[in-house]
């Protein structure tokens, strides 16, 4: 699975956007990007995936480039329970060596300040 | 809403001896996970398992541990004898595909080895 790149950390303002950026240069054709996050050691949660096409859901939207060699996850009014460790992962298509596992990186910690 | 539940919570043990950690998965759920995390490190893949065998196992997973999905809706994690070094959150996760969907990750179990 590719590497990914993320800030270790970021600040944003409540109810301002936060805009998480991961870099995947070496990201395949068969790969997607899936972002989790983890509020103060609880367990990841889901936020959202994409291939190719941007995605939007009920929590964020990500926007992939078109070379899909970085990514952004949009929170767009961000408040203080989004205060988490945002993680960037890619991943293949089960199948293709894949059997579902996460690899987790370091992350980047939002801070959303009042 | 559904979710993977795991217990106990908190689990002391002296060094040496077996512990068992217990998760419920979600129920229409085939593909299941366990992932650790020692404090202020990153989440780490132990072990995919589908269709009642290990798929995929990390370095980390040695013969120290074992996994079981004893009565079709239990998945257990089996450390036989353990060493101060297995202090760690277990997350345990499910998912209803390995392909291209979100896996749902427990709350935890923070085994403390003393």
């Amino acid at each position: 699975d590719a590497k990914t790149t993320q800030p270790p950390s970021m600040d944003c303002a409540e109810g301002r956007a936060a805009n998480l950026p991961c870099n995947h240069s070496t990201i395949s054709g068969n790969e997607y990007v899936y972002w989790y996050r983890q509020i103060h050691s609880q367990g990841p949660q889901y936020i959202i995936h994409g291939l190719k096409n941007n995605e939007t859901n009920e929590m964020a939207s990500l926007i992939i480039t078109e070379d899909r060699k970085s990514s952004t996850l949009i929170l767009p009014h961000a408040t203080l329970r989004d205060t988490a460790v945002y993680y960037c992962i890619v991943r293949r298509r089960y199948g293709s060596g894949n059997t579902g596992k996460l690899i987790f990186g370091q992350g980047t910690t939002l801070q959303v300040k009042p | 809403e559904p979710e993977v539940t795991q217990t106990p919570s908190h689990q002391v043990t002296q060094m040496g001896q077996e512990v068992i950690l217990r998760c419920v998965p979600i129920s229409n759920h085939l593909y299941f996970y366990w992932y650790r995390q020692i404090l202020g490190q990153k989440v780490e893949f132990l072990v995919s398992f589908y269709n009642n065998e290990i798929s995929e196992k990390s370095e980390i997973f040695d013969d120290q541990f074992s996994v079981e999905r004893p009565d079709g809706s239990n998945f257990t994690l089996k450390i036989r004898s353990t060493k101060l070094e297995d202090s760690a959150m277990y997350f345990c996760a499910s998912s209803d595909q390995a392909m291209n969907t979100e896996a749902f990750f427990g709350q935890g179990t923070r085994l403390t080895v003393v």
